[in-house]
């Protein structure tokens, strides 16, 4: 069946540093990929899509490019801000379901 | 837009009883879709409507578990006999086909906690 890979978290990192946080995915046909947030006590917020091979996702300074021969959905971020401290969940989805995988916790220090 | 909303918001049970969670969808949105989601793991997939026809069910969502959306609105998600392996957060989220490929607004859960 459909599932996600995500890379074990937590990921700590100093304010300013680099991100990445990688999610590979097995999926029937061509998905949708997506990558949720979710802050703490709060609910689950989209925070970027690609809906096609070699289209790039943004928002908020995250990046995430759908690479279809590797079937990843990386997320990145140049430089992080203590107030990206989330859990961030990757999610192939199709037009009737998304499959999360177990989600990376990651904690910024200032 | 007041965005998807769920009631109750927290809800402790015991063990046996039953239950019942409603969830509100964006208003203009036609699917409707639950998912449970456990301490430290990400939501799994339970159920999805489009307008009031439950179309999938996960093997998850076992006979004592039953949604509806009887009017093509508002969903309702019951569990009977609750036992404490159904403590979790459920999740009920919307979307609008044929708007932006299966992008899926989340509302906050409903936290259960089965004693």
């Amino acid at each position: 069946g459909d599932s996600v890979t995500q890379m074990e978290g937590p990921v700590t990192l100093s304010e300013e540093a680099f991100l990445t946080i990688n999610c590979t995915y097995t999926a029937t046909g061509y998905p949708s990929l997506f990558w949720y947030v979710q802050y703490p006590g709060e609910g689950l917020q989209l925070l970027l899509k690609a809906t096609k091979a070699d289209d790039k996702g943004s928002n908020k300074g995250f990046e995430a490019t759908y690479r279809k021969e590797t079937t990843s959905f990386h997320l990145e971020k140049g430089s992080v801000q203590v107030s990206d401290s989330a859990v961030y969940f990757c999610a192939p989805g199709n037009t009737d379901k998304l499959i999360f995988g177990t989600g990376t916790r990651l904690q910024v220090f200032p | 837009d007041t965005g998807v909303s769920q009631d109750p918001r927290h809800k402790i049970t015991k063990r046996g009883q039953n239950v019942t969670f409603r969830c509100d969808p964006i208003s203009e949105h036609n699917r409707l879709y639950w998912y449970r989601q456990t301490l430290g793991q990400g939501p799994e997939f339970l159920t999805y409507f489009q307008n009031e026809a439950q179309l999938e069910k996960s093997r998850l969502l076992s006979d004592r578990f039953s949604a509806e959306r009887p009017k093509g609105s508002f969903s309702t998600l019951e569990i009977q006999r609750t036992e404490q392996g159904d403590s979790a957060m459920y999740l009920c989220a919307s979307s609008l086909v044929g708007g932006a490929i299966n992008e899926q607004f989340f509302g906050p859960g409903t936290r259960l906690t089965v004693l």
